[in-house]
């Protein structure tokens, strides 16, 4: 099964862009690589998704790099309300089981 | 407000006793999820339905667990015998079908609190 590491936590201040690296070293061949947000209280709510090279939207972007072993997810110009949990979500090889990561906590500082 | 919908959002019961929690997912979608989050962790999958044949179980999901989806539309998840290690948030989500799987819709959660 497909497992993702990611950093524990990040401080950032708002108006810069923050980057949150996403391992995924046995990431299967049609396993999608998908990010996902999550506020106290609330269920995950869908960032971006992508399979290989940068997927843009209004929100972020994703880059992925050839060998897909990880991913790194961009928030441009972050705000305080982007002060969050970020999971790294690699879909499980054969089965329905999704893997949430361990999460970034991400603090946005004024 | 189309989107997930759980119910009750908060749930404090004693030890050893039954709890139902109920899942109304976005109403196109035929695929169906549960996941229970602990404080600090991540969600934790649980089971996942395709229409109303329940096709994922995960080890989590011991004896005391079951879920069912009768009709292929709301989903229900009952604990029996409660233990204090049943505390968390009980998620829901639900996908369209032809989507990628990863494209999950949650809902706001059930607290459940075990004395």
């Amino acid at each position: 099964l497909a497992k993702t590491t990611q950093p524990i936590s990040m401080d950032s201040y708002e108006g810069q862009e923050v980057n949150i690296t996403c391992s995924h070293n046995n990431i299967a061949t049609n396993d999608y690589i998908t990010w996902y947000q999550q506020f106290p209280s609330q269920g995950p709510r869908f960032i971006i998704q992508g399979y290989k090279t940068k997927v843009t939207n209004e929100v972020a972007s994703l880059f992925i790099p050839a060998d897909r072993k990880s991913s790194t997810l961009s928030l441009p110009r972050v705000s305080l309300s982007d002060t969050a949990v970020y999971y790294c979500l690699v879909a499980a090889s054969g089965t329905y089981k999704y893997i949430f990561g361990t999460g970034t906590r991400l603090k946005v500082l004024a | 407000d189309t989107g997930v919908s759980q119910d009750p959002r908060h749930k404090i019961t004693k030890r050893g006793q039954n709890v139902t929690f109920r899942c109304d997912p976005i109403s196109e979608h035929n695929r169906l999820y549960w996941y229970r989050q602990t404080l600090g962790q991540g969600p934790e999958f649980l089971t996942y339905f395709q229409n109303e044949a329940q096709l994922e179980k995960s080890r989590l999901l011991s004896d005391r667990f079951s879920a069912e989806r009768p009709k292929g539309s709301f989903s229900t998840l009952e604990i029996q015998r409660t233990e204090q290690g049943d505390s968390a948030m009980y998620l829901c989500a639900s996908s369209q079908a032809g989507g990628s799987h990863n494209e999950q819709f949650f809902g706001p959660g059930t607290r459940l609190t075990v004395l």
